[in-house]
Parts: structure tokens; sequence; C-alpha cells
């Protein structure tokens, strides 16, 4: 049972342009999120993250939207440059448990 | 600042041979870790955890286990590897800040 998906495998973007990456959850009681990079034979590195109190969090180039009803977040890139290509995951935790589920990833490739 | 070991960065095993993989945090102290597996075209998948010496939580049924001798190191370990354990293995820290860090990984091949 994947309890955070994110169903587009892959993103093809021009630089300079706008990307969003989406990622959906099942649990009602993941309360927190967050979005890691990951280039090839590497760890994850942290990105942004949300509280599900908030709906919106901006850090940069970088603004993650929260949808509670919808159980739906998303990750948007404005503007794309070309090292931005790498893959994307999103991760739910239920704070205090310790424990994060991650999604299958998004790979991006932002075109110069 | 807090960094994380891992080592080593490449692996390639028999199957049925032993494996013994190590992961080291400084700089920060009593931190979560944890042990992720990505398998080739998927995503990270939790394999263990802890929040302290010896305790250890598993997450998922499997051919490996892990432990924690040290505060600050975390051991996964396998007495007989199967092909099926082939993957990208990641060690991560977590101290409270709800932000897990990873380490560089180790890509394990078992023929």
């Amino acid at each position: 049972d994947q309890q955070v998906k994110q169903n587009s495998p892959s993103l093809s973007v021009q630089e300079g342009r706008i990307s969003i990456l989406n990622c959906d959850y099942t649990n009602s009681m993941f309360d927190y999120f967050l979005w890691y990079k990951k280039y090839p034979a590497e760890g994850p590195t942290f990105l942004i993250s949300i509280s599900s109190i908030k709906d919106k969090n901006e850090d940069g180039r970088f603004t993650v939207f929260l949808n509670k009803s919808a159980k739906h977040l998303s990750l948007h890139i404005v503007p794309s440059q070309p090292g931005d290509s790498a893959v994307y995951f999103c991760a739910a935790s239920v704070l205090g448990t310790y424990k994060y589920i991650f999604g299958t990833g998004t790979r991006l490739k932002v075109l110069a | 600042s807090q960094t994380i070991h891992q080592w080593p960065a490449t692996l390639v095993q028999p199957v049925g041979s032993p494996l013994s993989l190590e992961c080291t945090v400084e700089g920060t102290s009593n931190p979560n870790l944890y042990w992720y597996r990505q398998a080739a075209g998927r995503g990270l998948q939790l394999l263990f955890y802890s929040v302290g010496i010896g305790q250890i939580s598993s997450e998922v049924p499997q051919n490996l286990s892990a432990s924690r001798p040290q505060d600050r190191q975390f051991i996964l370990s396998s007495k007989k590897l199967l092909l099926s354990d082939s993957g990208f293995y990641l060690c991560a820290w977590e101290t409270g800040s709800n932000i897990q860090y990873f380490g560089a990984g180790t890509r394990l091949s078992v023929l």
C-alpha cells in the first residue's frame, strides 16, 4: 500500500519556465511534508518542508503548496534552471512517530 | 557541523555471502537513525529506524537486520545475501528538526 504517490515518473521543462511536481498521499494523519532532491549515486538533500497548519511555504525559487482536503502537495520551481535536473522525492510524516514515508520520485529534466 | 559517513560506496557480493554496511554520524548526539533502500526504478523504502542505542524498529520483513551498538553508529547486516538485496542503501539521521539528512549511499550489487 503506497501511502505517498508521485504519479509522474518524469517531467521535462524548458529553462526559465515553471516546474510543478506533484505528490498525493492517502493517510490523513500525516502532518509534516518534505521535498528532497537527489542526484545519481548521491544521497537525497533536503529542499523544503511544510507543516499541515500551513498551505504554502516559500524558499527562494522553491514553493511548496499543501491542499489537505485533496491530500495533495506540489513543489513549484520558478524559474527552472538546468542544475535543477534531478530526481525529486516527496515525503510525509506524522510528527513524533520518527517515520518518514517517501514517494517513488519524479525525474525532472530542465532543458537549456 | 554535523556530518554522516557511509561506507563502502560500492560493494559487489556473491549470493549467500554476509553483509555489513556501516554508518556513523558526527557533530550531534542521540540522533534518530534510519536505513533506506532504493531499488532500481523505485522510491526510497524505509528498512529500519532507531531512536536510541539498542533500539531498532523494522519496517519491512526481509533478509536484513540492523544494530546500533553506539549512539552515532548504525549497522546494516545480512547473514546470507539474496539477489533481491541489490540496491542503493542510504543511511540518514534526524535530531528533532523533523528533517532527515542522508549519507552518500552504498551501491550494493549481489551477483
